[in-house]
């Protein structure tokens, strides 16, 4: 099953407000990594995070890990219609595989 | 550009029919690849793993009698899907990475409809 729990499920905003979604993990990550797939499209790489207390921005994204390695975050200020689309966060367990957390769904209304 | 290309984008079949979908790196070797399957509004289930001249790693849960895969070169790897069933279509997506340690990068997936 799945390794980490990501909240909310659908998140609907306004325009230029702010987004958040979040992964957490019982078990200590060894690192976690950041998907976006746009309706209808795949999963696109977006950041990925490995030391305790990490913290990285792209433009509006902004990125975190937790200081005990079992929690992420993903925020988007000021959201854009571009930014529709599903943001999965993902752990690796071993052998390269990645497993993917349930995705939150960002609807952005104009 | 892409660097993971897959075939076909869309299929439909009849039951009990077999399809084939390629996944080929394009300017990387890939000694892995991995297989998922994304029903509507749900998350990627990992499927299994593809290895190399070697025989595919299943999930639990994953008939590997029906989900054949062949993983013939590094640059292709080939998922089955035997006798697909209605209940078998989703969104199959394959996935490779450049060296153990980078991110995975995926085709455009092939949504497969059974009818």
């Amino acid at each position: 099953g799945q390794q980490v729990m990501q909240i909310p499920q659908y998140q609907h905003v306004q325009e230029g407000e702010d987004f958040t979604t979040y992964c957490n993990s019982s078990t200590t990550l060894s690192n976690i990594q950041w998907y976006k797939q746009r309706p209808g499209g795949h999963p696109v790489f977006l950041i990925q995070l490995v030391k305790s207390g990490e913290v990285k921005k792209q433009k509006r994204l902004t990125f975190q890990f937790g200081e005990a390695k079992k929690n992420s975050s993903l925020h988007i200020t000021a959201t854009q219609t571009t930014d529709v689309g599903t943001y999965f966060c993902a752990e690796t367990p071993g052998g390269g595989k990645l497993i993917f957390g349930q995705g939150t769904e960002l609807s952005v209304k104009p | 550009g892409a660097v993971v290309s897959q075939h076909p984008s869309w299929v439909i079949c009849k039951s009990g029919t077999s399809v084939k979908i390629e996944c080929r790196s394009l300017d990387f070797q890939a000694t892995t690849m991995f297989w998922y399957r994304q029903f509507p509004k749900q998350s990627l289930m990992l499927m299994a793993t593809s290895n190399e001249g070697s025989k595919a790693t299943y999930e639990q849960g994953v008939e590997k009698d029906k989900f054949l895969i062949n993983h013939a070169s590094l640059t292709l790897s080939t998922l089955t899907v035997t006798s697909a069933h209605p209940e078998d279509s989703s969104f199959y997506i394959c996935s490779a990475q450049r060296s153990r340690d980078s991110p995975l990068h995926f085709g455009n997936g092939t949504r497969l409809t059974v009818t």
